[in-house]
Protein backbone atom coordinates (compact mmCIF):
# COMPACT_ATOMS: atom_id res chain seq x y z
CA UNK A 1 0.00 0.00 0.00
CA UNK A 2 1.11 3.62 -1.12
CA UNK A 3 1.87 5.48 1.83
CA UNK A 4 2.97 8.87 2.18
CA UNK A 5 3.56 10.99 5.78
CA UNK A 6 4.45 14.41 5.90
CA UNK A 7 5.95 16.05 9.12
CA UNK A 8 7.48 19.18 9.81
CA UNK A 9 4.65 21.56 9.87
CA UNK A 10 4.10 24.35 12.51
CA UNK A 11 3.42 27.60 13.73
CA UNK A 12 6.64 30.00 11.90
CA UNK A 13 7.15 33.72 12.34
CA UNK A 14 6.99 35.52 8.98
CA UNK A 15 10.32 35.38 7.53
CA UNK A 16 11.10 32.50 8.84
CA UNK A 17 12.37 29.50 7.35
CA UNK A 18 10.77 25.79 7.63
CA UNK A 19 11.51 22.12 6.09
CA UNK A 20 8.64 19.88 5.12
CA UNK A 21 9.59 16.09 5.28
CA UNK A 22 7.37 13.06 3.24
CA UNK A 23 8.16 9.43 4.33
CA UNK A 24 7.39 7.36 1.35
CA UNK A 25 6.74 3.49 1.87
CA UNK A 26 4.79 1.16 -0.38
CA UNK A 27 6.29 2.05 -3.77
CA UNK A 28 9.76 2.07 -5.23
CA UNK A 29 10.23 5.81 -4.63
CA UNK A 30 12.79 5.78 -6.72
CA UNK A 31 11.27 5.49 -9.72
CA UNK A 32 8.95 8.22 -9.46
CA UNK A 33 8.55 11.98 -9.93
CA UNK A 34 7.78 13.20 -6.82
CA UNK A 35 5.93 16.65 -5.52
CA UNK A 36 4.60 19.04 -3.04
CA UNK A 37 0.80 20.48 -3.36
CA UNK A 38 -0.53 22.75 -1.08
CA UNK A 39 -4.30 23.89 -0.29
CA UNK A 40 -5.19 27.32 1.51
CA UNK A 41 -8.50 29.08 2.05
CA UNK A 42 -7.49 32.01 0.12
CA UNK A 43 -5.47 30.11 -2.86
CA UNK A 44 -7.32 26.80 -3.01
CA UNK A 45 -5.36 24.00 -4.16
CA UNK A 46 -1.89 25.04 -5.73
CA UNK A 47 0.98 22.82 -7.48
CA UNK A 48 3.89 23.99 -5.59
CA UNK A 49 7.21 21.78 -6.59
CA UNK A 50 8.14 18.29 -8.40
CA UNK A 51 11.14 16.62 -8.77
CA UNK A 52 12.96 13.77 -10.72
CA UNK A 53 13.59 10.31 -9.56
CA UNK A 54 17.06 11.25 -9.63
CA UNK A 55 16.84 15.09 -8.14
CA UNK A 56 18.57 16.50 -11.11
CA UNK A 57 15.49 18.55 -12.23
CA UNK A 58 13.10 20.54 -10.69
CA UNK A 59 10.26 22.71 -11.07
CA UNK A 60 8.70 25.31 -8.91
CA UNK A 61 5.47 27.69 -8.75
CA UNK A 62 6.58 30.68 -10.57
CA UNK A 63 4.73 32.59 -7.30
CA UNK A 64 7.23 31.01 -4.90
CA UNK A 65 10.22 30.43 -6.99
CA UNK A 66 13.68 31.72 -5.48
CA UNK A 67 12.18 30.78 -1.56
CA UNK A 68 11.82 26.91 -2.47
CA UNK A 69 13.85 24.04 -2.71
CA UNK A 70 12.58 20.62 -3.32
CA UNK A 71 15.10 17.36 -2.64
CA UNK A 72 14.87 13.90 -1.98
CA UNK A 73 16.85 11.16 -0.27
CA UNK A 74 16.31 8.29 -2.23
CA UNK A 75 18.01 6.15 0.43
CA UNK A 76 15.83 6.87 2.74
CA UNK A 77 12.76 6.85 0.97
CA UNK A 78 12.56 10.37 1.71
CA UNK A 79 10.95 13.85 0.05
CA UNK A 80 11.52 17.05 1.32
CA UNK A 81 10.53 21.21 1.07
CA UNK A 82 12.42 23.66 2.06
CA UNK A 83 10.85 26.99 2.11
CA UNK A 84 11.94 30.62 3.37
CA UNK A 85 11.03 34.07 3.86
CA UNK A 86 7.90 32.69 5.07
CA UNK A 87 4.82 34.64 4.47
CA UNK A 88 1.56 34.56 6.31
CA UNK A 89 0.51 34.03 2.46
CA UNK A 90 1.70 30.71 2.42
CA UNK A 91 -0.23 29.68 5.64
CA UNK A 92 -1.48 26.24 3.89
CA UNK A 93 -1.59 22.34 4.44
CA UNK A 94 1.15 21.32 2.28
CA UNK A 95 0.40 17.99 0.58
CA UNK A 96 3.09 15.42 -0.49
CA UNK A 97 1.68 13.60 -3.58
CA UNK A 98 2.41 10.83 -5.84
CA UNK A 99 1.83 10.87 -9.78
CA UNK A 100 -0.61 7.73 -11.13
CA UNK A 101 2.35 6.63 -12.85
CA UNK A 102 6.85 7.06 -12.34
CA UNK A 103 6.65 9.87 -15.47
CA UNK A 104 6.82 13.69 -14.95
CA UNK A 105 3.14 14.07 -15.66
CA UNK A 106 0.27 15.95 -13.27
CA UNK A 107 -2.08 13.07 -12.31
CA UNK A 108 -1.59 13.07 -8.43
CA UNK A 109 -2.86 9.04 -7.26
CA UNK A 110 -1.75 9.16 -4.01
CA UNK A 111 -1.64 12.26 -1.49
CA UNK A 112 -0.09 11.89 2.10
CA UNK A 113 -2.36 13.60 4.83
CA UNK A 114 -1.00 16.79 4.89
CA UNK A 115 1.29 19.05 6.86
CA UNK A 116 -0.18 22.67 8.13
CA UNK A 117 2.15 25.66 7.99
CA UNK A 118 1.02 28.61 9.69
CA UNK A 119 2.70 31.56 9.22
CA UNK A 120 1.49 34.11 11.86
CA UNK A 121 3.23 36.91 14.56
CA UNK B 1 -0.14 30.67 -16.34
CA UNK B 2 -3.72 28.68 -17.23
CA UNK B 3 -6.33 29.71 -15.24
CA UNK B 4 -8.99 27.17 -14.81
CA UNK B 5 -12.94 28.29 -14.32
CA UNK B 6 -15.17 25.63 -12.25
CA UNK B 7 -19.32 26.07 -12.17
CA UNK B 8 -21.14 26.30 -10.38
CA UNK B 9 -19.81 27.61 -7.07
CA UNK B 10 -22.07 25.41 -5.17
CA UNK B 11 -24.95 22.62 -6.21
CA UNK B 12 -27.61 21.83 -4.28
CA UNK B 13 -29.26 18.18 -5.15
CA UNK B 14 -31.11 15.31 -3.87
CA UNK B 15 -29.54 12.04 -3.41
CA UNK B 16 -30.35 9.87 -6.75
CA UNK B 17 -30.52 12.85 -8.57
CA UNK B 18 -27.87 13.53 -11.72
CA UNK B 19 -25.54 15.86 -11.70
CA UNK B 20 -22.80 17.91 -14.01
CA UNK B 21 -20.10 20.01 -13.38
CA UNK B 22 -18.28 22.35 -15.51
CA UNK B 23 -14.56 23.33 -15.70
CA UNK B 24 -13.76 25.81 -18.44
CA UNK B 25 -9.67 26.26 -18.85
CA UNK B 26 -8.27 29.81 -20.30
CA UNK B 27 -6.38 28.09 -22.89
CA UNK B 28 -6.50 25.01 -24.15
CA UNK B 29 -5.27 21.80 -22.18
CA UNK B 30 -6.05 19.45 -24.32
CA UNK B 31 -7.59 16.37 -22.79
CA UNK B 32 -5.15 16.70 -20.32
CA UNK B 33 -7.47 17.20 -17.21
CA UNK B 34 -7.93 15.40 -13.76
CA UNK B 35 -10.94 15.65 -11.42
CA UNK B 36 -10.90 15.07 -7.57
CA UNK B 37 -13.06 15.14 -5.06
CA UNK B 38 -12.25 16.35 -1.30
CA UNK B 39 -14.29 15.39 2.00
CA UNK B 40 -14.03 17.48 4.58
CA UNK B 41 -10.31 16.69 6.60
CA UNK B 42 -9.34 14.34 3.55
CA UNK B 43 -6.52 15.13 1.19
CA UNK B 44 -8.22 15.11 -2.63
CA UNK B 45 -8.78 11.95 -3.80
CA UNK B 46 -8.33 11.01 -7.34
CA UNK B 47 -11.11 10.27 -9.78
CA UNK B 48 -10.91 11.56 -13.38
CA UNK B 49 -7.68 11.65 -15.44
CA UNK B 50 -6.87 12.31 -19.32
CA UNK B 51 -10.39 14.21 -19.30
CA UNK B 52 -12.48 10.86 -19.41
CA UNK B 53 -10.28 7.67 -17.50
CA UNK B 54 -11.37 6.74 -14.34
CA UNK B 55 -8.91 5.95 -11.89
CA UNK B 56 -8.38 3.06 -10.07
CA UNK B 57 -11.54 1.98 -7.81
CA UNK B 58 -13.67 4.94 -9.09
CA UNK B 59 -17.44 3.85 -9.78
CA UNK B 60 -18.87 3.86 -13.14
CA UNK B 61 -21.80 6.24 -11.79
CA UNK B 62 -18.88 9.20 -12.16
CA UNK B 63 -18.05 10.11 -16.03
CA UNK B 64 -15.54 12.82 -17.69
CA UNK B 65 -16.29 14.28 -20.94
CA UNK B 66 -14.60 16.68 -22.88
CA UNK B 67 -11.21 18.39 -24.61
CA UNK B 68 -9.76 21.62 -25.49
CA UNK B 69 -10.96 24.38 -22.53
CA UNK B 70 -14.08 22.77 -21.82
CA UNK B 71 -14.80 19.63 -19.55
CA UNK B 72 -17.17 17.96 -17.54
CA UNK B 73 -17.82 15.56 -14.46
CA UNK B 74 -21.24 13.79 -14.44
CA UNK B 75 -22.02 11.67 -11.54
CA UNK B 76 -24.94 9.36 -13.07
CA UNK B 77 -27.02 8.84 -9.41
CA UNK B 78 -25.93 10.93 -6.67
CA UNK B 79 -25.05 8.56 -3.91
CA UNK B 80 -24.87 9.90 0.19
CA UNK B 81 -21.03 9.42 0.08
CA UNK B 82 -20.66 12.06 -3.08
CA UNK B 83 -21.43 15.47 -1.32
CA UNK B 84 -17.82 16.97 -1.09
CA UNK B 85 -15.82 19.59 -2.90
CA UNK B 86 -15.13 18.60 -6.95
CA UNK B 87 -11.94 20.15 -8.32
CA UNK B 88 -10.63 20.13 -11.73
CA UNK B 89 -6.74 20.38 -12.64
CA UNK B 90 -5.05 20.54 -15.57
CA UNK B 91 -1.92 19.08 -16.29
CA UNK B 92 -0.77 20.17 -19.93
CA UNK B 93 2.29 22.47 -19.61
CA UNK B 94 5.92 21.73 -19.80
CA UNK B 95 7.62 22.95 -17.83
CA UNK B 96 4.95 22.16 -15.21
CA UNK B 97 2.74 24.81 -14.05
CA UNK B 98 -0.19 22.82 -13.46
CA UNK B 99 -3.39 24.79 -12.11
CA UNK B 100 -6.97 23.54 -10.02
CA UNK B 101 -10.10 24.82 -10.57
CA UNK B 102 -11.64 26.71 -7.23
CA UNK B 103 -13.58 24.16 -6.82
CA UNK B 104 -17.59 22.87 -6.71
CA UNK B 105 -19.13 21.90 -3.57
CA UNK B 106 -22.09 19.78 -3.49
CA UNK B 107 -24.26 19.72 -0.52
CA UNK B 108 -27.22 17.98 0.37
CA UNK B 109 -30.88 19.54 -0.85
Amino acid sequence: EVQLVESGGGLVRPGGSLRLSCAASGFPFSSYWMSWVRQSPGRGLEWVAKIKQDGNEKHYVDSMKGRLTISRDNAKNSLYLDINSLRVEDTAVYYCVRTITPGGNGIYAYWGQGALVTVSS
Amino acid sequence: EIVMTQSPATLSVSPGERVTLSCRASQSVNSNLAWYQQKPGQAPRLLIHGAFTRATGIPARFSGSGSGTEFTLTISSLQSEDFAVYYCQQYNNWPPRYTFGQGTKLEIK
